[in-house]
């Protein structure tokens, strides 16, 4: 299985929105709404963002949305915030009931 | 409040075999429609998926790894483990343990490195 197709970077100022997209095949994101994102700080934990492609767990700030179309699925972030800075990874369940992650993307907000 | 709290030899010579264990607190393991994952990072990398066990006891490995991974279950413990065999230096990461639902993973543990090397 390869690996989910990230950008390896995205920047925004503050208050703007941005879209990290994830892209996959029609084995895994394509089949399945099974896509959740991860926001990760440096030295700790990652931390659920959205799972089932758009669902928010309970705490995280509805500023976080997720969507899908076809083999891609997108995590906005809108009314970008410093903290909002940080690694974000995506991962989707597959066909042969595996799970499968993107490269990660570096947020910077400028 | 579910926590989960890795723990295991931070340092294991190469060729040899790799054991975490995953102590968890606040839930049973044996929960109906839990996946228990074990996840790894290697450093400065990104997220790579290791394998899961499922609450009934089914296990699903990462193809790339399934050869030398075994992840099991410790019910009397609540705990749950990872073995990965003939290790060499590529296996150094932090590996963390996760619990949630399918391809979501809603509690973490907090992580641990652990170094291959003579």
């Amino acid at each position: 299985q390869s690996a989910l197709t990230q950008p390896a970077s995205v920047s925004g100022s503050p208050g703007q929105s941005i879209t990290i997209s994830c892209t996959g095949t029609s084995s895994d994101v394509g089949s399945y709404d099974y896509v959740s994102w991860y926001q990760q700080y440096p030295g700790k934990a990652p931390k659920l963002m959205i799972y089932e492609v758009s669902n928010r767990p309970s705490g995280v700030s509805n500023r976080f949305s997720g969507s899908k179309s076809g083999n891609t699925a997108s995590l906005t972030i809108s009314g970008l915030q410093p903290e909002d800075e940080a690694d974000y990874f995506c991962t989707s369940y597959t066909s042969s009931s595996t799970r499968v992650f993107g490269g990660g993307t570096k947020l910077t907000v400028l | 409040q579910v926590q989960l709290q890795e723990s295991g030899p931070g340092l294991v010579k190469p060729s040899q075999t790799l054991s975490l264990t995953c102590t968890v607190s606040g839930g049973s393991i044996r929960s109906d429609g839990y996946f228990w994952s074990w996840i790894r990072q290697h450093p400065g990398k990104g997220l790579e998926w290791i394998g899961y066990i499922y609450y009934s006891g089914n296990t699903y490995y990462n193809p790339s790894l399934k050869s030398r991974v075994t992840i099991s279950f410790d019910t009397s413990k609540n705990q749950f483990s990872l073995k990965l065999s003939s290790v060499t230096a590529a296996d150094t990461a932090v590996y963390y343990c996760t619990r949630g639902r399918t391809s979501s993973d809603h509690y973490w543990g907090q992580g641990t490195l652990v170094t291959v090397s003579s």
